[in-house]
């Protein structure tokens, strides 16, 4: 129940194209959903994050889709360029927790 | 932009052995994390230390494991006696506060144990 599945496991899309990750959940108490992004060699860093009570967040090329009913929540990188190959996790938590439960990890590759 | 600092970035031992990983967190920050990433795995969560205490650890954070914050500056990981399976790459992540929900990670410290 502590799980957060990802998929894709890796992802190839050509530049200028959108790129979407996707994640489910089963734990209904998680209330935070964060999304970082990896590059080699580097910790993960936060790139965007949404909570529970919006369904939609969008900070410049990145949204975040939520859909609570059916406990899913998705990436999506529009006009995807060659410096966003990274791996991407999707995790979550819940409150008064202080831990975040990571997906396996998404591997984009966006060809020039 | 700040940084949290790991060293060594990479280190080798002998099954057996102890290692203390180290970190230094972003210096107005208050929680620090241990998680660790085993090769083509997932991130998974050790523990959670405020206010120089452990305030969370997962069931991976058995008894071989210890966390310390010596000094103003350090936070540090000690695996006591190491197993093969001790083997991942192991982030020092910080925040500055409990509401605050952006996590800095570290660039990770790669363990291999043989």
């Amino acid at each position: 129940q502590q799980q957060v599945k990802q998929s894709p496991q890796s992802l190839i899309v050509q530049k200028g194209g959108i790129s979407i990750i996707n994640c489910a959940y089963e734990n209904t108490a998680f209330d935070y959903f964060p999304w970082y992004q990896q590059f080699p060699g580097k910790g993960p860093a936060l790139l965007i994050a949404i909570r529970p009570d919006v369904s939609e967040k969008k900070e410049g090329r990145f949204t975040i889709s939520f859909n609570k009913s059916a406990k899913q929540f998705s990436l999506h990188i529009m006009d995807s360029q060659p410096g966003d190959s990274a791996t991407y996790f999707c995790a979550a938590s819940q409150g008064g927790s202080e831990k975040l439960v990571f997906g396996k990890g998404t591997k984009l590759t966006v060809n020039p | 932009e700040p940084e949290v600092t790991q060293t060594p970035s990479h280190q080798v031992t002998q099954m057996g052995q102890e290692v203390i990983l180290r970190c230094v967190p972003i210096s107005n920050h208050l929680y620090f994390y241990w998680y660790r990433q085993i090769l083509g795995q997932k991130v998974e969560f050790l523990v959670s230390f405020y206010n120089n205490e452990i305030s969370e650890k997962s069931e991976i954070f058995d008894d071989q494991f210890s966390v310390e914050r010596p000094d103003g500056s350090n936070f540090t990981l000690k695996i006591r006696s190491t197993k093969l399976e001790d083997s991942a790459m192991y982030f020092c992540a910080s925040k500055r506060g409990r509401s605050v929900e952006k996590l800095f990670f570290g660039s990770g410290t790669q363990l291999s144990v043989l």
